[in-house]
């Protein structure tokens, strides 16, 4: 298995500008989060979703959409990005929901926004 | 707000000497905890949990200790190696929760030869 792969790794961005960090497990896992990771902070929840076709905000979704269309794959779409929005992105997934299951966390994504 | 945080930011152990890193979390209805390592340009990565029914949980070299009285947890980490250092993550969230884990900021441990 590959577990939880995220492409693209580093990514510059203009202001303004949209794109798509893409996250795809192979563990048939129905729970996968994307989170932001500031430098000197923990994760923050951008958006989870508890399984295809099912999405939900977490702490901090503003400026991000996300999709689940399938199992394996869950898109974050950045809509119109801002220097704000530089920072590190992790996607996560699990067979099961917190408590029941581990979270295993992709490589991550360096995203910076000029 | 519910918040989960760390006393330190950076704690240096010699290699061979136990590491014990520390975490505060606020939220009472907090029932599951998770301690993650991260090293340097790579995803957080599970190394033990405890659940509140619990106030020791061992793993292979490391222990979590939770006091919910104080609203406290530490991990243990015995023979510090080389390969311990990373930043160590706390986690808190309730069971069965989908909206996954609160993170708090993190502890850098450096091990010294």
């Amino acid at each position: 298995n590959a577990g939880v792969t995220q492409t693209p790794k580093f990514q510059v961005l203009k202001t303004g500008q949209s794109m798509t960090l893409q996250c795809a497990q192979d563990m048939n896992h129905e729970y996968m989060s994307w989170y932001r990771q500031d430098p000197g902070m923990g994760l923050r929840l951008i958006h989870y979703s508890v399984g295809a076709g099912i999405t939900d905000q977490g702490e901090v979704p503003n400026g991000y959409n996300v999709s689940r269309s399938t199992t394996e794959d869950f898109p974050l779409r950045l809509l119109s990005a801002a220097p704000s929005q530089t920072s590190v992105y992790f996607c996560a997934s699990s067979y099961g929901a917190v408590g029941t299951d581990t979270q295993y966390f992709g490589p991550g994504t360096r995203l910076t926004v000029l | 707000g519910e918040s989960v945080g760390l006393h330190l930011p950076t704690l240096s152990v010699q290699e061979g000497d136990n590491s014990i890193i520390n975490c505060a979390y606020s939220n009472s209805a907090s029932d599951y905890f998770i301690w993650y390592k991260q090293e340097s340009g790579k995803g957080p990565q599970f190394i033990i949990d405890i659940r509140s029914n619990m106030d020791k949980r061992q793993g292979q070299r490391v222990t979590v200790l939770l006091n919910k009285t104080v609203k406290h947890l530490s991990l243990q980490i015995a023979a510090t190696q080389p390969g311990d250092s990373a930043v160590y993550f706390c986690a808190e969230a309730r069971s069965g929760s989908a909206r996954q884990l609160t993170f708090g900021s993190g502890t850098q441990l450096t091990v010294l030869p």
